[in-house]
């Protein structure tokens, strides 16, 4: 059974860097692609990007200048830093393994979720 | 980007009704659409994946259709545990977008 974990700090400062970690168990990282997807309170579910362990990394144009998705195969962990934060940012952030079917990407496994607040 | 308008935002229901949410993209998706479940403060859930095929595990009475640009959600014969909100997100192209929701109420 694949199970995610994140973990991060829950409070940080406008203009800092949000670094957030995904501890993946049950799995080998080598074997999928992850991804990180976020939800501001009380809102809808936006798609930051993901990373796959031959260091091929997507991500939203929204973002991209700000956001990097990296892992480490000998923790079997995987993060994701998003720089220069402002209030907007303030959301669930939740990490999920892609898995294709046929070809067909799909958000099978996810974890619970961390809220991260930017705050002064 | 394209964009994914669900609709209705809001559904009122009953236990043992027929409900369908739809979705629209902005262009042909072909049949890269994936339907999710979410309940208050749980990550989303995988239900549907490639227009129409069931996620393993997932109870029959949800079912999906469409191709092209045009999707459906189907949920016959409500339980108490559907209530909840529904996303579509289209995975055809990157960034993977996905609906405003559709919250299921009683």
């Amino acid at each position: 059974q694949v199970q995610l974990q994140e973990s991060g700090p829950g409070l940080v400062k406008p203009s800092e860097t949000l670094s957030l970690t995904c501890v993946v168990s049950g799995y080998s990282i080598t074997s999928y692609s992850w991804g990180w997807i976020r939800q501001p309170p009380g809102k809808g579910l936006e798609w930051i990007g993901t990373f796959s362990h031959s260091g091929i990394t997507s991500y939203n144009p929204s973002l991209k200048s700000r956001v990097t998705i990296s892992g480490d195969t000998s923790k079997n962990q995987f993060f994701l830093d998003l720089s220069s934060v402002t209030a907007t940012d303030t959301a669930v952030y939740f990490c999920a393994r892609l898995r294709y079917s046929s070809g067909y990407p799909l958000y099978d496994y996810w974890g619970q979720g961390t809220l991260v607040t930017v705050s002064s | 980007d394209i964009q994914v308008t669900q609709s209705p935002p809001s559904l009122s229901s009953s236990v043992g009704d027929r409900v369908s949410i739809t979705c629209r993209a902005s262009q042909s998706i072909t049949r890269y659409l994936n339907w999710y479940e979410q309940k208050p403060g749980q990550a989303p859930r995988l239900l549907i994946y490639a227009a129409s095929t069931l996620q393993s595990g997932v109870p029959s009475r949800f079912s999906g259709s469409g191709s092209g640009t045009d999707f459906t959600l189907t949920i016959t014969g409500l339980q108490p545990e559907d209530f909840a909100t529904y996303y579509c997100q289209q995975s055809y192209n990157i960034p993977y977008t996905f609906g405003q929701g559709t919250k299921l109420e009683i």
